[in-house]
């Protein structure tokens, strides 16, 4: 089974500033997909941004980007011009292209936007 | 429209109750999938349905009894659960079961309680 591996329980970042979150995957194959979702308190969890792994650019959905490094197995999430709206639990996800339906999910970071 | 949807919101039973949750997406997806929730932790994957049928169950135990009437619907009966079985569940859909799109789009969850 593939591995996702999230360091960081817990991040704070100040409103209007600049977090990143980590996430580290294992996995021995070519072509697959990494996903960032974010679970509000009590809310619905909501796809942010999504990267495939055959693709070099990084993906960026408006304040949301991404660093992928494909060789460092490395796909941290940046969040720029953090909002209360931010504040949330952040679960990286792996998915292969090639077999099966099976997501592979970290141990999430919960981030706490200061005001 | 990404809209799955699920009920209810919240279900207490007792250890000897039978109940049912029920989750119905109108998206024309062709995988849907059930997971277990605890409180700051990441889903825990129970089924898969890949064109209504049953293509992983996590070894999930026999008290849970997933069901995919038809395309839009999934089904999860429960029967003589524990305590410990208490968690937010979680349904998810994808439009295809293989391939792109990858990625998967979250119901609200039923917050069981079982006393």
């Amino acid at each position: 089974a593939q591995t996702v591996t999230q360091s960081q329980p817990e991040m704070s970042v100040q409103e209007a500033e600049t977090v990143t979150l980590s996430c580290t995957y294992d996995t021995s194959e070519s072509d697959y997909y990494l996903f960032w979702y974010k679970q509000p308190p009590s809310r619905q969890m909501i796809l942010v941004i999504r990267q495939e792994a055959y693709k070099q650019q990084n993906a960026t959905e408006n304040r949301f980007s991404v660093n992928f490094q494909k060789a460092a197995k490395s796909f941290s999430l940046k969040i720029s011009d953090s909002q209360l709206g931010d504040a949330a639990m952040y679960f990286c996800a792996y998915r292969s292209a090639f077999i099966g339906n099976q997501f592979y999910f970290g141990t999430g970071t919960s981030l706490t936007v200061i005001p | 429209d990404t809209e799955v949807t699920q009920t209810p919101k919240h279900l207490v039973m007792g250890m000897t109750n039978k109940k049912s949750l029920k989750c119905e997406q109108h998206m024309g997806h062709r995988a849907m999938y059930w997971y277990k929730q605890k409180a700051k932790k990441p889903p825990e994957l129970m089924f898969v349905y890949s064109y209504e049928k049953l293509s992983i169950n996590e070894s999930v135990p026999s008290r849970f009894s997933p069901e995919c009437p038809n395309s839009s619907l999934l089904n999860l009966h429960l029967h003589a659960l524990q305590p410990e079985d208490s968690a937010l569940y979680l349904c998810a859909s994808r439009p295809s079961a293989t391939g792109n799109p990858a990625e998967q789009y979250f119901g609200p969850g039923t917050r069981l309680t079982v006393t």
